[in-house]
């Protein structure tokens, strides 16, 4: 079953704009990671954030877990058109193991114009 | 420095006619996935190893198998390829939370 889900579907910038993405998701969860992925190819791993945790940074991204709403949000700053991408949050509601899961939203698809 | 390698990148099979994709790492992880991403959508784990203990998702079909001969490689073999198995593969490594991608292959089927 579909875990998380993403809002919007597509967004569309200009460079030096900021992006923001959301996800929501409906379990339990022991972290949250968020994953880019360029057109066809692999996802590669941007931040992640466990539940115990608000917020968290690293460079230009910020991302934040309620999870009381069962939501994160997901910021760039300062786009680049480098920054074009799909951007696909992932739960991970594994106990018990010293690895996880992923379940993995539908992603957003980020434009960012010269 | 590729770190997880999947081969081919790209793989064309008949319909029914079998097909072996395959994955490596040099990151001496203990934990692989098989992922199937479809056209514009989420990756879906199909099934995974820890070292070589075999964990397949419930909704994975049959018809996809896997070997994991070494710590280095893991195979994804579809035994009969339908139309509606052409999608994009990854495969992924972890020994902790965080999970490594490679290129993925892709698979049509005619």
């Amino acid at each position: 079953s579909q875990q998380g889900e993403e809002d919007p579907q597509a967004l569309s910038i200009q460079e030096g704009e900021n992006a923001t993405m959301n996800c929501s998701y409906k379990t339990s969860i022991n972290n949250l990671q968020w994953y880019r992925q360029n057109s066809g190819r692999g996802l590669v791993h941007l931040i992640l954030i466990r539940s115990n945790e608000r917020e968290k940074h690293s460079g230009r991204l910020r991302v934040t877990l309620d999870t009381s709403k069962k939501s994160s949000s997901l910021l760039i700053t300062a786009s680049r058109a480098a920054d074009t991408a799909s951007y696909f949050c992932a739960t991970d509601a594994t106990g018990g193991t010293s690895y996880g899961k992923l379940t993995f939203g539908q992603g957003t698809i980020l434009t960012v114009h010269p | 420095d590729a770190m997880v390698i999947q081969n081919p990148r790209y793989q064309v099979t008949q319909f029914g006619k079998p097909v072996t994709l395959s994955c490596s790492q040099t990151l001496n992880h203990n934990v692989m996935y098989w992922y199937q991403q479809k056209s514009s959508q989420a990756p879906k784990l199909l099934f995974h190893y820890y070292d070589k203990d075999f964990n397949n998702e419930a909704d994975t079909p049959d018809n996809f198998q896997s070997r994991r001969p070494n710590t280095s490689f893991c195979f994804l073999d579809i035994r009969s390829p339908g139309l509606g198995d052409a999608a994009m593969y990854l495969c992924a490594t972890s020994r902790g939370d965080k999970q490594y991608f490679g290129a993925g292959t892709r698979l049509s089927v005619l």
